[in-house]
């Protein structure tokens, strides 16, 4: 597979257990702003979104919380599962018109 | 069926040669974007499109160039590849709206520039 996880933090968890991924923006007056899952070999798959009128969203399984006094965002995810171990980035649309720009990302490790 | 679908999956290739990867998409995006990953690296974008007649450069466009041969289609191409063009390469679509939309990425081309 591919190496899109070197030198990227990395984060273990237990199996069943929740993750708590963590990103912080550059620019305030961003708008919008997307998490994305990248198992390897694949391409990025989206996962949550959340708009800057918001500070907090659920999906299935996983909550964005936006906070946007520190420019930062986080993905949590409830009952970690070995099919979530992937690299996780956030995105954010940096020039206003959803040219986005992507942070480097995190890797997830599930141990079973 | 993919929404985006990349071609090829895998190039080999040596330094001098022209090159094309191609983007198709059954989404009716008008938006279609052209991006490099490197391991440890975020996505940097290449070239954006926001509809057939609009071309961009993103971040990175020395040395790539696109055409937008219809709203389905985008395609990058290498002119002259060199070996630090070896990555992966992605395409991506999204809507059009006033704000942000979430872009929908393609399985990707894995280049190597020997």
């Amino acid at each position: 597979g591919e190496s899109v996880g070197l030198h990227l933090p990395t984060l273990s968890v237990q199996e069943g257990d929740n993750s708590i991924i963590n990103c912080a923006y550059s620019n305030s007056a961003s708008d919008y702003f997307i998490w994305y899952k990248q198992e390897s070999g694949k391409g990025p798959q989206f996962i949550i979104d959340i708009r800057s009128n918001m500070d907090k969203r659920q999906g299935q399984r996983v909550t964005v919380l936006l906070n946007k006094t520190v420019k930062h965002l986080s993905l949590q995810i409830a009952a970690t599962q070995p099919g979530d171990s992937a690299v996780y980035f956030c995105a954010e649309n940096l020039y206003g018109n959803n040219r986005l720009a992507f942070g480097k990302g995190n890797q997830v490790v599930v141990i079973p | 069926d993919a929404d985006v679908t990349q071609t090829p999956r895998n190039r080999i290739t040596k330094t001098g040669k022209r090159i094309m990867l191609e983007c198709s998409q059954t989404k009716g995006h008008d938006r279609m974007y052209w991006y490099r990953q490197d391991p440890g690296l975020g996505l940097r974008l290449i070239y954006y499109s926001f509809d057939v007649k609009d071309i961009n450069k993103g971040e990175i466009s020395d040395g790539y160039s696109v055409s937008r041969q219809a709203q389905a289609k985008f395609s990058l191409s290498l002119e002259s590849a060199i070996p630090n063009q070896t990555a992966l390469y992605f395409c991506a679509t999204s809507a059009t709206s006033g704000g942000g939309e979430t872009q929908y990425f393609g399985p990707g081309t894995r280049l190597l520039v020997l």
